[in-house]
């Protein structure tokens, strides 16, 4: 069975710096993909970036990047320039093999301090 | 965009009440999704739905039940609530042939049982 960690349960970065948010994963899949989805305090779960599994180049949009590492099953998200809005709930999630759902981690808590 | 709307962001009910989480989408999607966040657990699968009149248990499925009617609409009935289902309640589609695989979300519905 798949499995995805979040090691990090809060986290705190200051405004305008940088911060890394960790996942790792474990899977037996060859395909698949990973994502990172932000939940801000009024709740709406969205998509930040996804990677899909095949590609060896990390994916980005716009601030955020990812650190996919396939061997060593890690897939880190980078943000780049905090602002006060990037204050969420992160998720790392794993879609692969035969189920259509995501298995998601168990969050981190990021703040923003201005 | 994509929206995916439930019926209600806050709810009260009383234990050993029938409750109905409504779920509807706008895009035509195939797959729908309901999950339960609780702190510290991150998103738990409870029920998923492939097509209409189609459903498959997820993680959690114990003292809950779905219903499809309409390929846009997806319920998720709590059959005799009890406290421990106090819980947010996470409603998600997704096309079955997205290039994606990405799920999108709903607001949420905070579900408490006295």
């Amino acid at each position: 069975a798949q499995t995805v960690t979040q090691s990090q349960p809060e986290m705190s970065v200051q405004e305008a710096e940088t911060v890394t948010l960790s996942c790792t994963y474990d899977t037996s899949e060859s395909d698949y993909y990973l994502f990172w989805y932000k939940q801000p305090p009024s709740r709406q779960m969205i998509l930040v970036i996804r990677q899909e599994a095949y590609k060896q180049q990390n994916a980005t949009e716009n601030r955020f990047s990812v650190n996919f590492q396939k061997a060593a099953k890690s897939f880190s998200l980078k943000i780049s320039d905090s602002q006060l809005g990037d204050a969420a709930m992160y998720f790392c999630a794993f879609y692969g093999g035969s189920q259509g759902n995501l298995i998601f981690g168990k969050g981190t808590k990021l703040s923003v301090k201005p | 965009d994509v929206k995916v709307t439930q019926s209600s962001r806050y709810l009260v009910k009383r234990t050993g009440e029938k409750v109905f989480l409504e779920c509807v989408q706008d895009m035509d999607h195939e797959n729908m999704f309901w999950y339960r966040q609780d702190p510290g657990l991150g998103l738990r699968l409870i029920y998923f739905s492939y097509d209409v009149k189609m459903k498959e248990k997820g993680d959690i499925p114990e003292g809950y039940s779905v219903s499809r009617e309409k390929k846009e609409r997806f319920s998720l009935i709590l059959e005799s609530a009890s406290t421990n289902q106090t819980s947010m309640y996470l409603c998600a589609s997704r096309p079955f042939w997205g290039t994606g695989r990405e799920q999108y979300f709903g607001p949420g519905t905070r579900l408490t049982v006295t």
